[in-house]
C-alpha cells in the first residue's frame, strides 16, 4: 500500500521555466492538498481540493495551478517558477475535508535558481 | 483562519530529559492535532484533540487540551533520540483544510 505518491522527489528549474509536480494517492481518499514547506515558516497550504471536481485556493496560491485529474490524482503546477518558489513542496490527502488526519507524500524538493 | 503559536521554536535536551512544546491561539479552536517530521521526512499524524481538558497519552506523549479550548500541549517524558523531529501542532480552518504552526523543533543529545 503505497499511500501517497509524490513524483518528482528532486528538481532544479531556471528562472522563468514551468513544471508540473505530481501527486497520486490509493487510499480512496476524497480531499487531497498541496502544501510548501520553508525553513521557520512550518507549512502553508497553496491549494486544496475538497472533492473530486473542486480546488480552491489556499494561503499562498499565487504562481501555482493545480488540476484535479480524478479521485487519485492532483497535480500542482508553476506557470514561471521564480526563486521565492524555491521550496519543499508536500502533498497530502484525507478521507474527506471535514477529517483532520492527513496522509502526507514523501515531499518534492524544488530549487529555482 | 484561526492561527496557532508554538513555542518554543527550538528546544534541546539530553536524552533522559522530559520535552514540552505549546501551541497556543488568540480564539477557541474546535479542536487541535498533533504531526512529528522527522528531519528530512514528512509529516505524520501522532493526535487529535477535540474535547475541552481532554488528555491522551501514547507510551512517553502525553497530550492536553486545554479547559478553554485555546491551548494545547504535548509533553515527551524521558526523551530519547528517537524523539528527534519537528512536531507540529494544526488546527481546521471551517472544516476544509488545516492550519499548521511553525513548529517545534526538538534536538536529544544522547
Amino acid at each position: 500500500n503505497a499511500g501517497v505518491t509524490q513524483t518528482p522527489k528532486f528538481q532544479v528549474l531556471k528562472t522563468g521555466q514551468s513544471m508540473t509536480l505530481q501527486c497520486a494517492q490509493d487510499m480512496n481518499h476524497n480531499s487531497m492538498y498541496w502544501y510548501r514547506q520553508d525553513p521557520g515558516m512550518g507549512l502553508r497550504l497553496i491549494y486544496y481540493s475538497a472533492s473530486e471536481g473542486t480546488t480552491d485556493k489556499g494561503e499562498v496560491p499565487n504562481g501555482y495551478n493545480v488540476s484535479r485529474l480524478n479521485k487519485r490524482e492532483f497535480s500542482l503546477r508553476l506557470e514561471s517558477a521564480a526563486p521565492s518558489q524555491t521550496s519543499v513542496y508536500f502533498c497530502a490527502s484525507s478521507r474527506s475535508s471535514g477529517a483532520n488526519v492527513l496522509t502526507f507524500g514523501a515531499g518534492s524538493r524544488l530549487t529555482v535558481l | 483562519g484561526q492561527q496557532v503559536m508554538q513555542i518554543p521554536q527550538y528546544q534541546h535536551v539530553q536524552e533522559g530529559e522530559d520535552f514540552t512544546t505549546y501551541c497556543n491561539s488568540s480564539t477557541t479552536l474546535s479542536n487541535i492535532q498533533w504531526y512529528k517530521q522527522r528531519p528530512g521526512g514528512h509529516p505524520v499524524f501522532l493526535i487529535q484533540l477535540v474535547k475541552s481538558g481532554e488528555v491522551k497519552k501514547q507510551k512517553r506523549l502525553t497530550f492536553q487540551f486545554g479547559e478553554a479550548k485555546k491551548n494545547s500541549s504535548l509533553h515527551i517524558t524521558a526523551t530519547q533520540t528517537t524523539d528527534v523531529g519537528t512536531y507540529f501542532c494544526s488546527n481546521s480552518n471551517s472544516g476544509y483544510a488545516l492550519n499548521f504552526g511553525k513548529g517545534t523543533s526538538l534536538l536529544v543529545t544522547p
